[in-house]
């Protein structure tokens, strides 16, 4: 079965670092999403990717984050100078569709990175 | 801006009690998906429900969506620990989840 895979699992980085989160979507998908998880907590969207642009992002998303698809397979999630309050899990989703004609959008979440801020 | 709720926010039952657990809106739903989030993974869409009073199942679990479409209900019959983590419900039509109801179910 198709899934998305995330790299690395595990991250732990200095405060002020910056930090490159990586994710290979499913391969006929057109939307990707990056979703935030500090332990114990919800689930938080923070960005939606499409057709090369950021479509959607929420109050989380500010000039610290960035994402990117470097070529045809990856999808990246950018943290600049990263802060204490950053760490996290951070997961990586995909869907074939935005669910506006199919009714609903069903999202293919990857593992997720893990990300310790020190 | 829909705001969604879900309750309860912890459960922990024994293994084989019945359980329900709720999601509300704020503003009518065009589609609601239930997903699970098991310890360490990422969450999995269990199902989207559509049509107002529709339910839907899947093997032990009962997804109910309002007549009105702003709120769902998501029983589980004979709860097994396999079936702990944390249960989200979401806007089919975009990206927010709801804060969760996280059970745990004790051998």
């Amino acid at each position: 079965e198709p899934e998305v895979t995330q790299t690395p699992s595990h991250q732990v980085t200095q405060m002020g670092q910056e930090v490159i989160l990586r994710c290979v979507p499913i391969s006929n998908h057109l939307y990707f999403y990056w979703y935030r998880q500090i332990l114990g907590q919800k689930v938080e969207f923070l960005v939606s990717f499409y057709n090369n642009e950021i479509s959607e992002k929420s109050e989380i998303f500010d000039d610290q984050f960035s994402v990117e698809r470097p070529d045809g397979s990856n999808f990246t999630l950018k943290i600049r100078s990263t802060k204490l309050e950053d760490s996290a899990m951070y997961f990586c989703a995909s869907s074939e569709s935005r669910g506006a004609l199919s009714g609903a959008n069903v999202l293919t979440f990857g593992a997720g990175s893990r990300l310790t801020v020190l | 801006t829909q705001l969604l709720e879900q309750s309860p926010q912890f459960l922990s039952i024994q293994e084989g009690e019945n359980l329900t657990v709720y999601c509300n809106s704020s503003s009518v739903f065009s589609s609601l998906q239930w997903y699970r989030q098991e310890p360490g993974e990422g969450p999995v869409l269990l199902v989207t429900v559509v049509t107002g009073g529709e339910v839907k199942k899947l093997k032990r679990l009962t997804f109910q969506f309002g007549d009105a479409r702003k709120d769902s209900s998501l029983h589980i019959t004979a709860a097994q620990p396999g079936d702990t983590g944390l249960y989200l419900c979401k806007n089919g039509q975009n990206f927010v989840f709801g804060p969760g109801t996280r059970l745990s179910v004790l051998p």
